[in-house]
């Protein structure tokens, strides 16, 4: 089965950018979708298909997908933006929806 | 606006069955790429997916847990059912349900209930 590996955690100091990392096996060639999840709260989507941004997300998250890595970056972090970032694909082989593991944002 | 809410037991005990229930409003699931889905997070861990139903009421479950789920659409009003079975302690999670919205950009998780705590206990 497909397997999407996220770093357990990320801190930046605020102002600066966060870069959260999703590998995978040719994930460049997939759709990848980014989520953010705050405790107690319901995740939210925050990058569609690798760079897309849904209505009401600020410019400061963008995506990328290439090769093996696709990246979440979030410009000029805010203690706002603490939460677990998640990656999440559809294994179209198995017909599996796969979410990595999760990176924990710290803004110092 | 699309509305999706969790209800069910908040505590089950070993061995008994779960019966989740997700009422969305909003959109129809009768609609080509529309999906409704549960999720689930254990204390301390990650998102894990366990199942979605689709348009056409074709059923995908996670591999790992495919012999204890069941999900359903209630035929009389928009609301999907997920049923799992023996549950243990290691199923205690908040459990959310949500809509995947399935295009060319892959299945997207756009809308999330805000979930339901389960706690499995004697």
């Amino acid at each position: 089965s497909y397997v999407l590996t996220q770093p357990p955690s990320v801190s930046v100091a605020p102002g600066q950018t966060a870069r959260f990392t999703c590998g995978g096996n040719k994930i460049g060639t997939k759709s990848v979708h980014w989520y953010q999840h705050k405790p107690g709260q319901a995740p939210v989507l925050v990058v569609i298909d690798g760079s897309g941004r849904p209505s009401g997300i600020p410019e400061r998250f963008s995506g990328s997908n290439s090769g093996n890595t696709a990246t979440l970056t979030i410009s000029g972090a805010e203690a706002g933006d603490e939460a677990a970032y998640y990656c999440q694909v559809y294994d179209n082989i198995h017909d599996q929806v796969v979410f990595g593991g999760g990176t924990k944002l710290t803004v110092l | 606006q699309v509305t999706l809410r969790e209800s069910g037991p908040a505590l089950v005990k070993p061995t008994q069955t779960l019966t989740l229930s997700c009422t969305f409003s909003g959109f129809s699931l009768t609609t080509s790429g529309m999906c409704v889905s549960w999720v689930r997070q254990s204390p301390g861990k990650a998102l894990e997916w366990l199942a979605f139903i689709d348009w056409g009421e074709d059923k995908f479950y996670n591999t790992s847990l495919k012999t204890r789920l069941s999900i359903s659409k209630d035929p009389s009003e928009d609301r999907v059912v997920l049923t799992m079975t023996n549950m243990e302690a290691v199923d205690t999670a908040t459990y959310f349900c949500a809509r995947i919205w399935a295009d060319t950009r892959g299945f997207t998780f756009d809308y999330w209930g805000q979930g339901t705590l389960v706690t499995v206990s004697s």
